[in-house]
């Protein structure tokens, strides 16, 4: 069974420019989320989907960070213009959220964000 | 503000003998207790849950659970070099709800 897969590994990137990165979840959980991970810290979340809803998107910088999850499935996490300040990983993880699963967080690989 | 916290690392033991990592969570309606495995460049991923309170054990780990003293810990016996990596504690507070991650103790077992 395949995991969570995140595109692009790495980007590097000039401030104020936009960027995008992709997640792709383990087919039929039905919950995503997106965390950044500053070196040395433990992940932290910046949105939950439930589905196709945004359950809780109150850590999420919305003046320039978005993010959609369309159909459920795939989602695009966005920043425009990026900040020095958001270099970081960004990690996907997804879970299957159902009565009687321990609902536990799978990790994709992660987005590692260069802003210069 | 939900928080986690974790003793501040690295910590360093020798190869074969005990690691303790240990976690304490400010919210005391917290349910589900979650130990992650990072290794450097890696992306995190689960060892153990805990549930209830006590010790729950699988093969060289043990996650000890203490919702009265809201604490939780992880130990691992004959610690080997592999296990060398960064662990994270996680806490949820109700079930489908929001995972809150600890700063991480990054530990080292030495040859």
């Amino acid at each position: 069974e395949a995991g969570v897969v995140q595109s692009p590994r790495y980007k590097i990137i000039e401030k104020k420019q936009p960027v995008a990165f992709w997640c792709n979840p383990i087919s039929g959980h039905n919950t995503l989320y997106w965390y950044l991970q500053n070196l040395g810290q433990g992940p932290e979340l910046l949105i939950r989907y439930e589905n196709e809803e945004a359950v809780d998107d109150s850590q999420l910088p919305k003046d320039r960070f978005s993010a959609e999850r369309l159909k459920g499935v795939d989602s695009t996490l966005k920043i425009q213009p990026a900040e020095l300040g958001d270099s970081a990983v960004y990690l996907c993880a997804s879970s299957l959220v159902w009565t009687g699963n321990t609902g536990e967080l799978f990790f994709g690989e992660g987005s590692r964000l260069t802003v210069l | 503000q939900k928080e986690v916290e974790q003793n501040s690392g690295p910590l360093s033991v020798p190869e074969g003998a005990i690691a303790s990592l240990n976690c304490t969570y400010s919210d005391r309606g917290s349910q589900s207790f979650f130990w992650y495995r990072q290794y450097s460049g890696k992306s995190p991923e689960l060892i153990m849950f805990i549930y209830s309170n006590g010790d729950k054990e699988d093969g060289r780990f043990t996650a000890q659970l203490n919702k009265a003293s809201q604490y939780v810990s992880l130990l691992i016996r004959d610690s080997q070099p592999s296990d060398s990596a960064t662990y994270l504690c996680a806490v949820r507070f109700a079930y489908g709800q929001n995972f809150v991650f600890g700063p991480g103790t990054r530990l080292s077992v030495l040859p």
